[in-house]
């Protein structure tokens, strides 16, 4: 079965700094990878997703992620934070009997 | 497109009794809808897949008995704990697949659940 690793739990950056948040996944065919976010209390928003072509893919809020098969991985990224961006990031991987694993998920912090 | 909402968005009830939680595509047919279970600070863990007009395929460890999931259409599934207790307090996120798209799952906002 497939998996998810969101190998930090918190992260803290300042407004207006880069972001990047780590997804490693485990899966023997091709993965389909998502991230979302979660403010308190809410439900998930689709961030972006990969199903396949091109590697970089770029999401709503300015965001990107890239996926790199050659290390299992699946970064997300903005070049420049604003404080609402602070909230709960999940990574997540579908396989192919459709059911999708989570991430334990990273919590951002934006300083002002 | 593609909304799915949940009702109630939260509930408290006394522990011992039934409660249910509803979980509907408004705009589209879903075969497959999902549920999961969130507690505090955590990940989401799937509970189950429903499928319409068939029983649900329970995730290890949950107990089928307790949590009852019925999917009668195609917009609707519905999340029955029973017996509640206090351990079961937890946030339910429910989701749904569109049918002949594979892989893509749309959230409902979720229902807070309190048992007292």
């Amino acid at each position: 079965a497939q998996s998810v690793t969101q190998p930090d739990i918190h992260i803290t950056v300042s407004e207006g700094a880069s972001l990047e948040l780590r997804c490693n996944y485990s899966y023997g065919a091709t993965p389909y990878l998502f991230w979302y976010v979660q403010s308190p209390g809410q439900g998930l928003q689709l961030l972006l997703k990969y199903f396949s072509g091109d590697t970089l893919v770029q999401g709503i809020k300015g965001f990107e992620a890239e996926f790199k098969r050659s290390q299992s991985s699946f970064n997300l990224r903005k070049p420049s934070v604003h404080w609402s961006d602070a909230a709960e990031y999940f990574c997540a991987v579908a396989g192919n009997n459709n059911d999708m694993r989570f991430g334990a998920g990273t919590r951002l912090t934006v300083k002002p | 497109g593609a909304v799915v909402s949940q009702h109630p968005s939260w509930v408290i009830c006394k522990s011992g009794t039934s409660v249910k939680i509803e979980c509907r595509s408004l705009d589209f047919q879903a075969t497959t809808m999902f549920w999961y279970r969130q507690f505090p600070k955590q990940s989401l863990m799937l509970m189950a897949t429903s499928n319409e007009g068939s029983k649900a395929t329970y995730e290890q460890g949950v107990e089928k008995d307790k949590f009852l999931i019925n999917h009668a259409s195609l917009t609707l599934s519905t999340l029955t704990v029973t017996s509640a207790h206090p351990e079961d307090s937890s946030f339910y996120i429910c989701s749904a697949r569109i049918e002949g798209i594979s892989y893509e799952q749309y959230f409902g906002p979720g229902t807070r659940l309190t048992v007292t």
